[in-house]
This record gives C-alpha cells, structure tokens and sequence, in this order.
C-alpha cells in the first residue's frame, strides 16, 4: 500500500531564511509526487509534481523539490521564505493507475518576521 | 471562469438523514475526486472518477457513495450520516490523472 509521511508537523522560520519540508513515501513502483499547499480558509494549490526525468522539479512561487529514490523522499524547498507562504503544505502521492492518490498529514508553516 | 463548484458550503445535520454534496467543474475534465480533510490526518481520498460511469474507491469509501453519470458532476453521497463524519470536504478535478489539479472550495459538514 502507498504511504506518505510528513515527519514535521510545524515549522517555523523566518522571513527571508532558506525553508525545507520533508516528506517520505511509500511505494512499489515509480511514485508520482506532489506538493500542494493550502492557505488558511482556501482549497488546495499545486505547487509541482514529479513524474520522471529530472530529479529537480521547479514549482510555482519559487518553490522546487528533489526526487530522491535512494531515500524515498521528495522534500520540497525554497531558498527565501516570505510571509505569505505561510500555510500548510501536503505532500501526495498517486499510484501508476493516476486515479488513487495518498496525502501526508501536512506541515503547517509559520513565518516569523 | 474555470472552477469547481461545492454546494453546499457548509451543512448541519442529524445522524441518519440521508444527503447529498454536489460537485460540479466546467472545464470538461475527466478526472474528479472526494477528499475529506479532519485535523492532523491531512486529505484523504474517499472516491474518485476516471471518466464517466467509472468509479474507484480512495482510502476511506466507508459510508459513502458516488456516482459519475455526466462528465461535469461527481456528488457524494452519504445514505446515513454518522458523527464520525463530520469533517470538511474537497472535490477536485483534473483534465486527465496526474496533471494540474483544480480543488474546490470545500463544503464542511457537521453531523450530530
């Protein structure tokens, strides 16, 4: 069965300092990999996703992941946090159908000033 | 406008009264899905809908149905509401599995 795992339930940084949200997952085959992010109130946004080829996946909002098959992690980063990016972040991923998808518990992000 | 719609965005209601929670898109997508999302556990996947009159179950299908009858609307069905589903909703659709997905504004439920 596929599992996904956000190890870190809250983090906070600050405005301005580099940001990396962890996420491991669980698998048989090759995962599809997605970050979303879900501001407070608000329905989900994708920030990138990973099929295959480059390891390195540029999203929107300056955000970018790496895809990781020796660690089984696809952790997403971005090197100057801003404070509207604080929100909760879910890692996802789908099974090679594309029609069933497993989401992580969330991060929730707080930027200090 | 490209959206999903939810209706309705927020219900209250009594254990066993049967509803509906209606999920419509308006860019021909094939793909759509049910999320409920309850604190701490993040999204997790009730049903979703290849194409029309193609349905799979998610993770947690129990006490729910769907049907996909036109390609524009996926509702949820819950027969006979219970407490434990009490949570807040998602439907989302995508033009195939796997591209950019569209969500909707979520519908939360409160059962009683």
């Amino acid at each position: 069965a596929q599992s996904v795992t956000q190890p870190d339930i809250h983090i906070t940084v600050s405005e301005g300092a580099s940001l990396e949200l962890r996420c491991n997952y669980s698998y048989g085959a090759t995962p599809y990999l997605f970050w979303y992010v879900q501001s407070p109130g608000q329905g989900l946004q994708l920030l990138l996703k990973y099929f295959s080829g480059d390891t390195l996946v540029q999203g929107i909002k300056g955000f970018e992941a790496e895809f990781k098959r020796s660690q089984s992690s696809f952790n997403l980063r971005k090197p100057s946090v801003h404070w509207s990016d604080a929100a909760e972040y879910f890692c996802a991923v789908y099974n090679t159908n594309a029609g069933k998808s497993t989401f992580g518990d969330g991060t929730t992000l707080t930027v200090k000033p | 406008e490209a959206q999903v719609t939810q209706n309705p965005r927020y219900l209250i209601t009594v254990t066993g009264k049967k509803l509906t929670v209606t999920c419509s898109q308006n860019m021909n997508h094939e793909y759509m899905s049910w999320y409920r999302q309850d604190p701490g556990l993040g999204l997790r996947q009730i049903y979703y809908s290849m194409n029309v009159e193609v349905t799979d179950k998610g993770d947690v299908p129990e006490g729910y149905k769907v049907s996909r009858k036109e390609k524009r609307n996926f509702p949820l069905i819950l027969e006979s509401p219970s407490p434990n589903q009490t949570s807040l909703y998602f439907c989302a659709s995508s033009p195939r599995p796997l591209t950019t997905g569209f969500f909707g504004p979520g519908t939360r439920l409160t059962v009683l």
